[in-house]
């Protein structure tokens, strides 16, 4: 069974940064790109960003780009995004997905992390 | 970006009945579309991939169809598990999101 469990979510001001953490379990890591995809309180999806397989390429919306970084551990089956410069418009549920094998859609989810950006 | 629009922004509708969502797109993305369903407290679950292949463990009431800028996802015959909120969502060019159909009893 294919399961993803997010942590990392906090309260913080901003300007500040959080580090978000996906660790995987029920199939093999390292054979498929990974991603985040947001929600904020009573709205709907948006993604965030896409890393492949190895961790070589990277892909971000342009309401992230330069402040967001996505990488990803495969010994420990383990992603990150890494926040920095954190906006009030940035709190949102943080949803790891697990894209598909050949096609990439989000294939699986996790229940999520919430970041909360207040002063 | 593509932008994607959703039809109805609410649907209401009883179980047993059947249920048409509509996805537009602002330029073509082929057939790159995926439905996903949201129940309340739930993360999102995908449904559709390719406009018309269901997902692994997906009942067979869920349908999808389309291609180019028109979409549709269809539930033959709805369950009481089935009402929340439903997205669609393009590969094409980049990743984009729908702003949601909203399936209420």
């Amino acid at each position: 069974e294919v399961r993803l469990l997010e942590s990392g979510g906090g309260v913080v001001q901003p300007g500040e940064s959080l580090r978000l953490s996906c660790a995987g379990s029920g199939f093999t890591f390292d054979k498929y790109a990974m991603s985040w995809v947001r929600q904020a309180p009573g709205k709907g999806l948006e993604w965030v960003s896409t890393l492949s397989r190895s961790g070589a390429a990277t892909y971000y919306a342009e309401s992230v780009k330069g402040r967001f970084t996505i990488s990803r551990d495969n010994s420990k089956n383990t992603v990150f995004l890494q926040m920095n410069t954190l906006r009030v418009e940035d709190t949102a549920r943080y949803y790891c997905a697990r894209m598909g094998a050949t096609r990439w859609d989000f294939e699986y989810w996790g229940q999520g992390t919430l970041a909360t950006v207040s002063s | 970006e593509v932008v994607l629009t959703q039809s109805p922004a609410t649907l209401s509708l009883s179980p047993g009945e059947r249920a048409t969502l509509s996805c537009r797109a602002s330029q073509t993305v082929n057939t790159y579309l995926a439905w996903y369903q949201q129940t309340p407290g739930q993360a999102p679950r995908l449904l559709i991939y390719d406009a018309s292949h269901r997902a692994t463990g997906i009942p067979s009431r869920f349908s999808g169809s389309g291609s180019g800028t028109d979409f549709t996802l269809t539930i033959s015959s709805l369950e009481p598990e089935d009402f929340g909120v439903y997205y669609c969502q393009q590969r094409d060019n980049s990743w984009t999101f729908g702003p949601g159909t909203r399936l209420e009893i």
